[in-house]
């Protein structure tokens, strides 16, 4: 079974632009959730989305949105980029119902750098 | 509010130790999740374990023993007779009951050297 995949891997953007990364979960895989990694604030979860909806959705300002789509891929949009978005952004998905369905499964991350 | 404590930063062993990753965490949920993840330096995090809370069982896979302590809060990783592939970034990480959003510590980056 094919693993999380996002894309691009590596983006350079410049300040004020924005940027959309992409995310296809596990397949059978209905909930993803999107993560920042960064070296001063380590990992920190963004929001999660499960049936076209988020579910649930972390502290981050309103530049940062997500949606999903009926084949459970997701996307997550930055606008207005500033220096300190530069991130490694993750993306996880994970089963709906049951116990393992709390265990997530990440991608390789999409490096954006802003300059 | 959940908090998951990783108070080594890093942590530096000769191939064939044994070697301690430390994690404490603060929940108020009676119900919650841990989980260890492994991300090497391609970046990609790597599913190692979920313990429930409810389940104070320890486990052992392979090289790798989890002992998990609700009386102090602790989620302990140890690997046994470490190998240089074992070197990475360890995190420890909570979920709260209903939600899969994860809170994660600031990783403890170990080094085996051969």
């Amino acid at each position: 079974k094919a693993g999380v995949t996002q894309t691009p891997r590596y983006l350079i953007k410049t300040r004020g632009q924005q940027v959309t990364l992409s995310c296809s979960p596990i397949s059978g895989h209905r909930s993803v959730s999107w993560y920042q990694q960064t070296p001063g604030q380590g990992l920190q979860f963004l929001f999660e989305y499960f049936s076209e909806t988020q579910r649930n959705k972390g502290n981050f300002p309103g530049r940062f949105s997500g949606r999903q789509f009926s084949n459970s891929r997701s996307e997550m949009n930055v606008s207005t980029l500033e220096l300190g978005d530069s991130a490694l952004y993750l993306c996880a998905s994970s089963l709906e119902g049951g116990l393992a369905s709390y265990e997530q499964y990440f991608g390789p991350g999409t490096r954006l750098t802003v300059t | 509010a959940q908090k998951v404590t990783q108070a080594q930063t890093e942590i530096s062993v000769v191939e064939k130790e044994d070697v301690t990753l430390d994690c404490v965490y603060e929940t108020r949920d009676t119900t919650y999740y841990l989980f260890w993840y492994k991300q090497p330096p391609s970046g990609e995090l790597v599913f190692l374990i979920r313990r429930n809370s409810f389940d104070e069982q320890n486990e052992i896979s392979g090289r790798y023993s989890w002992n998990f302590q609700k009386s102090t809060s602790s989620f302990n990783f140890t690997i046994t007779a470490s190998q240089v592939v074992d070197s990475a970034v360890y995190f420890c990480a909570l979920s709260e009951s209903g939600r899969r959003a994860l809170t994660f510590g600031s990783g403890t980056r170990l080094q085996v050297q051969p």
